[in-house]
């Protein structure tokens, strides 16, 4: 596609259940990167993929949290046994991944996560 | 564990008007600054900056880095209603791509 495609793009689930979220990169990138917006607060890093495997997984906050790139294009961030604090808006974003970095991040619209 | 402050957290402002963000930043092995804007939901990129005192410029937006003092600013000039949103400083470390961004400015422009 043209851009960074996020889905669902709201997502309300009751606390304990089990979330996908799903990405889906510009076409040819093969660095993705998911982040973590809560309200009044900057992206902050959960995981990175160059190609199929995590490259940094460094930001995920837990074992609730886990994603997978299974054949180097679309992802999806898993979320176990949410709770209330899981809330925000996650995004995604793709880079190139090759040549010269240029520090340009494409990112999607987000998912917003609200946990009840 | 890095550090990125932005100041003010928010500004309001008419068209026509400058206004001048501050980005300071404390990180080990810094690679580079950037700066995103961010309308709605998705942010989008707007510069980079690596080496100190080197301007970049796009349009009515411009930015600096100093890398002795550990900040960079973003002015816009002759504002306009459209530049209303939040702008977010982030950096980048060597071996490594993920970003560590501020907490944003939202700057709002009034006609």
């Amino acid at each position: 596609g043209a851009g960074v495609s996020q889905t669902p793009s709201n997502k309300v689930t009751e606390k304990g259940k089990y979330v996908e979220l799903r990405c889906d990169p510009i076409s040819g990138h093969t660095a993705l990167y998911w982040y973590r917006q809560s309200l009044g607060q900057g992206p902050e890093f959960l995981i990175y993929f160059q190609g199929t495997g995590a490259a940094d997984d460094s930001g995920l906050p837990n074992d609730r949290f886990f994603a997978v790139r299974p054949e180097g294009s679309v992802s999806t961030l898993k979320i176990q046994r949410t709770e209330r604090g899981d809330s925000a808006v996650y995004l995604c974003a793709s880079s190139s991944g090759t040549g010269q970095w240029t520090g340009e991040l494409f990112f999607g619209e987000g998912s917003r996560l609200t946990v009840l | 564990e890095d550090k990125v402050v932005q100041s003010p957290l928010s500004l309001v402002v008419h068209e026509g008007d400058t206004v001048t963000l501050n980005c300071s930043y404390e990180v080990t092995n810094f690679r580079s600054l950037l700066w995103y804007k961010q309308e709605k939901k998705a942010p989008t990129f707007l510069f980079m900056l690596t080496s100190s005192g080197i301007e970049k410029k796009s349009g009515r937006l411009s930015s600096i880095l100093d890398k002795k003092e550990l900040f960079s600013i973003l002015n816009i000039t002759a504002t306009q209603t459209g530049d209303s949103a939040i702008y977010l400083c982030a950096v980048a470390t060597i071996n490594d791509y993920k970003l560590s961004f501020g907490a944003g400015t939202t700057v709002t422009v009034r006609a």
